[in-house]
C-alpha cells in the first residue's frame, strides 16, 4: 500500500458526460501529479499541484481541469467525455524531506467511456 | 528542459539470469533524484528503487541495483536472478527539488521460464 488513495477505482460513463476523479495524498506530501495512461502507452503528464497551487501543466486538454484543496487532496475533472478519454488515470504524490525524495502512486482510476 | 529516454521498448531475459535496462536523462541541474518504477499487468505503479544524485554509491534493493553514472547522465537498472514475477513494464523517472517528475517511455520486460 503506497498510502496514496484514488477513488473511484473504476468508472464507466457515456460520451458527453462529466466525471470527477479524486486523489488523497500520503501524509505530508505537498505535491500531486496527474497522469493519463492509455492502453499500452506510457504515462502522459497532465498537471501538477504544489500546496494548493498549480505548478506545471502538461498535455492536458481544455476539457480537463484539476485543483488541489486546502487539505491537499486533489480532484481531476473531465468533461464532455469522448471515447478516446478512456484510460487509466493515476495520481502520484511526492515529498522532498531533507536527504530523501519519494514519489508514490495511487492504484489509478480506470475510466471507460461508452 | 529535462528529458528521460529509455531506448529499449522491449527486453527479454531467461529466468534466473541477469538483465539490465537502460535509461538516460538530460538535465543541467546537479541535485535531483532518479527512480525506477515497475508496472505489472495489474497496472499498479510500484517504486522499485531510488537514487539520490549527490550519492556516489549505487542504490541496491535485494535483487535490484542501479548503475548511476552522473557525468554520463545514465541510470540503468540491473535485475539479478530474474523471476517470472519480474515481468512488467519498467519506467525510469527523474525528480528534482522543484518538484518535476518526468518519466521515460518504458521498457517491457518479459521473463522466459
Amino acid at each position: 500500500d503506497s498510502g496514496v488513495t484514488q477513488t473511484p477505482k473504476h468508472l464507466i460513463t457515456a460520451t458527453g458526460q462529466r466525471v470527477t476523479l479524486r486523489c488523497s495524498p500520503r501524509s505530508g506530501d505537498l505535491s500531486v501529479y496527474w497522469y493519463q495512461q492509455s492502453l499500452d502507452q506510457g504515462l502522459q503528464f497532465l498537471i501538477q499541484y504544489y500546496n494548493g497551487e498549480e505548478r506545471a501543466k502538461g498535455n492536458i486538454l481544455e476539457r480537463f481541469s484539476a485543483q488541489q484543496f486546502p487539505d491537499l487532496h486533489s480532484e481531476l475533472n473531465l468533461s464532455s467525455l469522448e471515447l478516446g478519454d478512456s484510460a487509466l488515470y493515476f495520481c502520484a504524490t511526492a515529498s522532498v524531506p531533507p536527504g530523501r525524495a519519494e514519489a508514490f502512486f495511487g492504484q489509478g482510476t480506470r475510466l471507460t467511456v461508452v | 528542459a529535462q528529458t528521460v529516454t529509455q531506448s529499449q521498448p522491449e527486453m527479454s531475459v531467461q529466468e534466473a539470469e541477469t538483465v539490465t535496462l537502460s535509461c538516460t536523462y538530460d538535465t543541467s541541474e546537479s541535485d535531483y533524484y532518479l527512480f525506477w518504477y515497475k508496472q505489472p499487468p495489474s497496472r499498479q505503479m510500484i517504486l522499485v528503487i531510488r537514487q539520490e544524485a549527490y550519492k556516489q554509491q549505487n542504490a541496491t534493493e535485494n535483487r535490484f541495483s542501479v548503475n548511476f553514472q552522473k557525468a554520463a547522465k545514465s541510470f540503468s537498472l540491473k535485475i539479478s536472478d530474474s523471476q517470472l514475477g519480474d515481468a512488467a513494464m519498467y519506467f525510469c523517472a527523474y525528480y528534482n527539488q522543484g518538484g518535476k517528475l518526468i518519466f521515460g517511455q518504458g521498457t517491457e520486460l518479459s521473463v522466459k521460464p
